[in-house]
């Protein structure tokens, strides 16, 4: 089985750094994304990593350590429109299911 | 090109009454799944299909069935419907199929808001 931990809520400052930490357990990896989502809204495509290291896009970057179970999304120059809900999700390597943390309510104040 | 398309938006039903949530695509994914948002639990896979013919459960299959008869549509019919299904249902589609394609983010629908009284 999987099992997915992020923190439930996060508040930051506009223009600042924050990183949001997800950690996972699963008997078959095969990728972790992150996805952003905006309230009463679908979730959209934020990040993948299925190798270890960091991927960089834009003002977002994410993080993993396969042997640490450990993925995070840091998000830099904050900006207002950022908050907003971000769910990290495993997928399963033999089944190709994705599995969703509970995800992280980002809130960003001026 | 419309993407995931999810009918209705909206839909209110009694307790017992049985409907089907409509899903398509047009992006020629192979994968495609639904999950039940709820406030607090997160997304919840229902069921999920790697392919026309084939479908199979995820974390909270019970009340819900699923079909699989062309690669654009998998819809989801709910067959007597209970208030603990009220919630908002997304659809979601990808290239992944089990071994293949792993930067293959899901692109999900807009979602159905459903109450069940």
């Amino acid at each position: 089985g999987q099992n997915i931990d992020q923190p439930t809520e996060m508040t930051a400052t506009e223009g600042a750094i924050v990183q949001i930490n997800c950690t996972y357990q699963t008997s078959g990896f095969n990728g972790l994304f992150w996805y952003q989502q905006h309230a009463g809204e679908a979730p959209t495509f934020l990040s993948y990593n299925v190798l270890d290291g960091l991927e960089e896009k834009g003002r977002f970057s994410s993080f993993l350590s396969r042997s640490k179970g450990y993925s995070y999304l840091l998000l830099k120059e904050l900006q207002m429109k950022d908050s907003a809900s971000y769910l990290c999700a495993v997928r399963d390597r033999f089944s190709d299911k994705l599995i969703f943390g509970t995800g992280t309510r980002l809130q960003v104040f001026p | 090109n419309a993407g995931v398309t999810q009918t209705p938006k909206f839909q209110v039903l009694k307790t017992g009454q049985s409907m089907t949530l409509q899903c398509a695509q047009d992006m020629n994914h192979e994968y495609m799944s639904w999950y039940r948002q709820d406030p607090g639990m997160g997304l919840r896979l229902i069921h999920y299909s790697v392919g026309a013919g084939i479908t199979d459960q995820g974390e909270v299959p019970n009340g819900y069935n699923v079909s699989r008869s062309t690669t654009e549509d998998f819809p989801l019919r709910l067959l007597s419907a209970a208030p603990s299904q009220t919630s908002v249902y997304f659809c979601a589609s990808s290239y992944s199929k089990a071994g293949a394609g792993l930067n293959s983010p899901l692109h999900f629908g807009n979602g159905t808001r459903l109450t069940v009284t």
